[in-house]
């Protein structure tokens, strides 16, 4: 069946650096792939969502700059956390739609944590 | 605005016992998606059961079935003969009839299975 894959599945980094979240589609295309984030026992919350070939929507609230997305073909998304700080710790996942299915498929998600 | 609730933060439910778990949405659309994922400790996103709106018939799924209320927009869920590997959140989930659309959730309700 149709995989979303989520890398790297935890990443550790120091606060002022900037990491990158990818999201590839492995047997799919994806013009659409959306970015959520998930606190620690709470639902998940979007962040944006990603447009192949044009700028990502983002959510109300969400800062444009700090979480920079890329959706630079039709299997991958990218999420870059830039200048991170402790409160971006989080788990963050991300969902496509493959083609003629009315689902989303879910990676299987990075959880970040900033020291 | 599109919005779902799941006013049952935990719940639990004896093995081999059945329980149900509720939700209501609130939208203007008359077509639409629901859905019930399940997120285990993996915290991976599964897909337990979906509904389309303009199906009268409640969807089931082995031991996973839905009540489907259009008029009162309820969506609950019902597990029969509870096993330990159901224990997870259960978040239902709304969707408009666009594929491409984002994915709104409730809350999410932590089940405990009883041994």
């Amino acid at each position: 069946g149709a995989v979303v894959s989520q890398h790297p599945s935890w990443v550790i980094c120091k606060s002022g650096t900037s990491v990158k979240i990818e999201c590839r589609s492995l047997d799919f295309q994806a013009t659409t792939m959306f970015w959520y984030r998930q606190f620690p026992k709470q639902s998940l919350m979007l962040m944006a969502t990603s447009n192949e070939g044009s700028k990502a929507t983002y959510e109300q609230g969400v800062e444009k700059d700090k979480f920079l997305i890329n959706h630079a073909s039709l299997t991958l998304s990218t999420l870059t956390v830039t200048s991170a700080h402790p409160e971006d710790s989080s788990f963050y996942i991300c969902s496509a739609p493959p083609p003629g299915l009315n689902i989303q498929y879910f990676g299987a998600g990075t959880r970040l944590s900033v020291l | 605005a599109q919005t779902v609730t799941q006013s049952q933060p935990e719940m639990s439910v004896q093995e081999a016992e059945t329980v149900t778990l509720s939700c209501t949405y609130d939208t203007s659309e008359s077509d639409y998606y629901l859905f019930w994922y399940k997120q285990p400790p993996s915290r991976q996103m599964i897909l337990v059961i979906r509904q389309e709106a303009y199906k009268q018939q409640n969807a089931t799924e082995n031991r996973f079935s839905v009540n489907f209320q259009k008029a009162a927009k309820s969506f609950s869920l019902k597990i029969s003969d509870s096993q330990l590997g159901d224990a997870a959140m259960y978040f239902c989930a709304y969707r408009t009839m666009n594929r491409d659309d984002k994915i709104i959730f409730g809350k999410g309700t932590r089940l405990h299975i009883l041994p």
